[in-house]
């Protein structure tokens, strides 16, 4: 068990609709990043807060939300959602966001149909 | 932007050999070179990192190399065992963590 805990572990929905992913990072862990992996790809940076700020973004579409709130758990919003954005979400928890071993969750299986 | 590329995408190697995965990135801030490994429908997990002011790091049978004027840096696995196959991913990082795509490693009995 990383220490990290992401919400819910699968999810299934249709076109069109919106989600919330959830990660509470581990105790004491500052920086939270979010990962996207399709089927047989490698893990897609989409964004990284630190300390409720965000602090450094990828390749994430303006469909795709995310925030930290001040207890430091992040929320992950995917609205308009299309058969592509199927994928695993994973969140990682980092203590400073930098130089530092970044620790994964179990991820988040989205689905859409 | 900020890239890594790894190779090879896959990887099969007689078990008790030893088996080699190679990245470069793009960003010469880059400071921290994290490895993880990521068995199947589980999470990425890492096996060894190296920071930019050091060359070698060794741990049991794993070793990186890092090559800072060059931007290359290496995974090096050694008397490979079953328990090896999964996925290994290299990633650059100064701020965000920029992986690769990975690479498959096999290994045969």
């Amino acid at each position: 068990d990383s220490g990290v805990t992401q919400t819910p572990k699968h999810l299934i929905t249709a076109t069109g609709q919106r989600v919330t992913l959830r990660c509470s990072p581990r105790s004491g862990d500052l920086s939270v990043y979010w990962y996207q992996q399709s089927l047989d790809q490698g893990l897609q940076f989409l964004i990284q807060y630190y300390n409720g700020e965000e602090r450094a973004k990828g390749n994430i579409l303006e469909r795709f939300s995310a925030q930290q709130f001040p207890d430091l758990h992040s929320e992950l919003n995917l609205s308009s959602l299309e058969l592509g954005d199927s994928a695993l979400y994973f969140c990682a928890s980092s203590a400073t966001g930098e130089d530092t071993e970044a620790f994964f969750g179990q991820g988040t299986r989205l689905t859409v149909v | 932007g900020e890239n890594v590329e790894q190779h090879p995408s896959t990887l099969s190697v007689q078990e008790g050999d030893s088996a080699v995965i190679k990245c470069t990135y793009s960003d010469s801030a880059s400071n921290y070179f994290p490895w993880y490994k990521q068995e199947l429908g589980k999470r990425p997990q890492l096996i060894i990192d190296i920071r930019s002011n050091v060359g070698e790091k060794k741990d049991q049978r794993i070793a990186v190399t890092l090559n800072k004027t060059a931007k290359h840096f290496s995974l090096h696995i050694t008397e490979t065992q079953p328990e090896d196959s999964a996925v290994y991913f290299c990633a650059a990082s100064r701020v965000k963590i920029i992986f690769g795509k990975g690479t498959r490693l096999h290994i045969l009995p």
